[in-house]
C-alpha cells in the first residue's frame, strides 16, 4: 500500500514567488499534519486537519502561510510570497486516529519537500 | 517554552554500549508520548509509543514519569544501526522535541 505522498520532492526559488507544497495522505486517514523541519527550530507543527477540517493552525507562522484539504485525498500548503527564512523540510503526516489512553495514533510521514529560498 | 525539550547531543557511544535520552514535557495534562527515530535526511518514524509507566521492545525501553514531567528511552547494547535522532513528543498536540542525536561508533 503507497505510504504519504508529497511532491515536489526538492523546490528552490527566488524570494517572492509563490511555493505550492502537495501532500496525499494514507487512504483512509482521518488526520493530516504539516509540519516543518529546521536544524535550529526542529520539528514543528504547522496545521492539522481532521476529516478535511482544519483543527489547529496555531502553528502557522503567519498570513503568508496558508492549508487546504479540499477532500481526504489531498491537502496544499501555500507560501506567498515566499523568504529566505522558510528554507526548511517540510514534511506532511497522516494517521488513522489521535492517540488516547488505549490508542497508538502512528504518524506515517511523507518522505518531505525540502525547500530553498534564495 | 516548547511544549517539549530534549538534549539535541550528540551522544558518541561505544559499539555495546548503554545509552538514555530524557525528554521533559511542559503540559501535565498530557497523557501518551512517543520517541520516533530519523534517519539522517529521511522521514521520521515511530520507534514506541509510551503511555501509563512505559513500554519495552527488546533492546528499547521507554518510560514515562508523571511526578517529574519527563520521559526516557534507554537503548542497551547500542549497534552501528542505532545512529540517528531520536525525536520524542506528546499526542496532546501531536508536538515534537528538537531531537537528540545519537552516533554509535564502532
Amino acid at each position: 500500500d503507497a505510504g504519504v505522498i508529497q511532491s515536489p520532492r526538492h523546490e528552490v526559488t527566488e524570494m517572492g514567488q509563490e511555493v505550492t507544497l502537495r501532500c496525499k495522505p494514507i487512504s483512509g486517514h482521518d488526520y493530516l499534519f504539516w509540519y516543518r523541519q529546521t536544524m535550529m527550530r526542529g520539528l514543528e507543527l504547522l496545521i492539522y486537519f481532521n476529516n478535511n477540517v482544519p483543527i489547529d493552525d496555531s502553528g502557522m507562522p503567519e498570513d503568508r502561510f496558508s492549508a487546504k484539504m479540499p477532500n481526504a485525498s489531498f491537502s496544499t500548503l501555500k507560501i506567498q510570497p515566499s523568504e529566505p527564512r522558510d528554507s526548511a523540510v517540510y514534511f506532511c503526516a497522516s494517521s488513522l486516529q489521535l492517540a488516547g489512553p488505549d490508542l497508538t495514533g502512528e504518524l506515517f510521514f511523507g518522505e518531505g519537500s525540502r525547500l530553498t529560498v534564495l | 517554552r516548547k511544549e517539549v525539550e530534549q538534549d539535541p547531543g550528540p551522544f558518541n557511544v561505544p559499539e555495546g554500549a548503554t545509552v538514555a535520552f530524557n525528554c521533559t514535557y511542559s503540559n501535565s495534562a498530557s497523557q501518551s508520548f512517543f520517541w520516533y527515530r530519523q534517519d539522517c535526511r529521511k522521514e521520521p518514524k515511530l520507534l514506541m509509543s509510551v503511555y501509563s509507566s512505559g513500554n519495552e521492545d527488546g533492546r528499547f525501553t521507554a518510560q514515562l514519569n508523571r511526578a517529574s514531567q519527563y520521559i526516557s528511552l534507554l537503548i542497551r547494547d547500542s549497534k552501528l544501526s542505532d545512529s540517528a535522532t531520536y525525536l520524542c513528543g506528546g499526542y496532546q498536540k501531536v508536538t515534537f522535541g528538537t531531537g537528540t542525536k545519537l552516533q554509535v561508533i564502532p
